[in-house]
């Protein structure tokens, strides 16, 4: 039963184009929503994040949209460069104290074509 | 530079033997964490930690342990190692409780079981 979805394995966008990075989500108690990039043979690093209080956080050229009544957050890179190439997952939590448990989704492989 | 490393990177072993896979971060972080990343499912948690001496399951705990007995290392042992924990592990950590605090997160160790 997979609570966060990413239902893209794989997108491909030319360079200097937004890429849009999707996400759904089927727990209505996640209120934290995080996305992580990671590069082959790597760990995830963190990128950007957001509480279920905002609809939109702004990160240089990541952004990240919430729609809590569709349970739907999306990542838009704008402009897609090639080093943005990796796999994306995204991320959600319940932020009850000492919660720490992250449910992740299965991961949209972005390619950015030169 | 404070870091997390995992060892050994990569592991061969036989179906019915113990593991134990290694994880040490010089960030003096509290918490402490193991996932497995498979196709078709993502990151899932296995153990975590929130200090010295504690240790909690996660999702997936089921044929795996660890321990806690400083503030730097987590070890993941696989007690009978089996074909269906052939994966990807990270290890992760961060400083303080709560999904709003970055999880800095390993290199990996693919283990295969034969």
């Amino acid at each position: 039963d997979q609570q966060v979805k990413q239902n893209s394995p794989s997108l491909s966008v030319q360079e200097g184009r937004i890429s849009i990075l999707n996400c759904d989500y089927t727990n209505s108690m996640f209120d934290y929503f995080l996305w992580y990039k990671k590069y082959p043979a790597e760990g995830p690093t963190f990128l950007i994040s957001i509480s279920s209080i905002k609809d939109k956080n702004e990160d240089g050229r990541f952004t990240v949209f919430l729609n809590k009544s569709a349970k739907h957050l999306s990542l838009h890179i704008v402009p897609s460069q090639p080093g943005d190439s990796a796999v994306y997952f995204c991320a959600a939590a319940v932020s009850n104290f000492g919660n720490e448990k992250l449910t992740f989704g299965t991961g949209t492989r972005l390619t950015i074509i030169p | 530079d404070a870091e997390i490393t995992q060892s050994p990177r990569h592991k061969i072993t036989e179906t019915g033997r113990q593991v134990t896979l290694a994880c040490h971060q010089t960030w003096n972080h509290n918490n402490m964490f193991w996932y497995r990343q498979d196709l078709g499912h993502g990151l899932r948690l296995i153990h975590y930690s929130y200090g010295v001496q504690d240790t909690n399951k996660g999702e997936v705990s089921d044929g795996y342990s660890v321990s806690r007995s400083n503030t730097e290392d987590l070890p993941l042992t696989l007690e009978s190692a089996a074909s269906s924990q052939t994966s990807v592990y990270f290890c992760a950590s961060s400083e303080r409780e709560g999904p709003y605090n970055e999880q800095f997160f390993g290199p990996g160790t693919r283990l295969t079981v034969l």
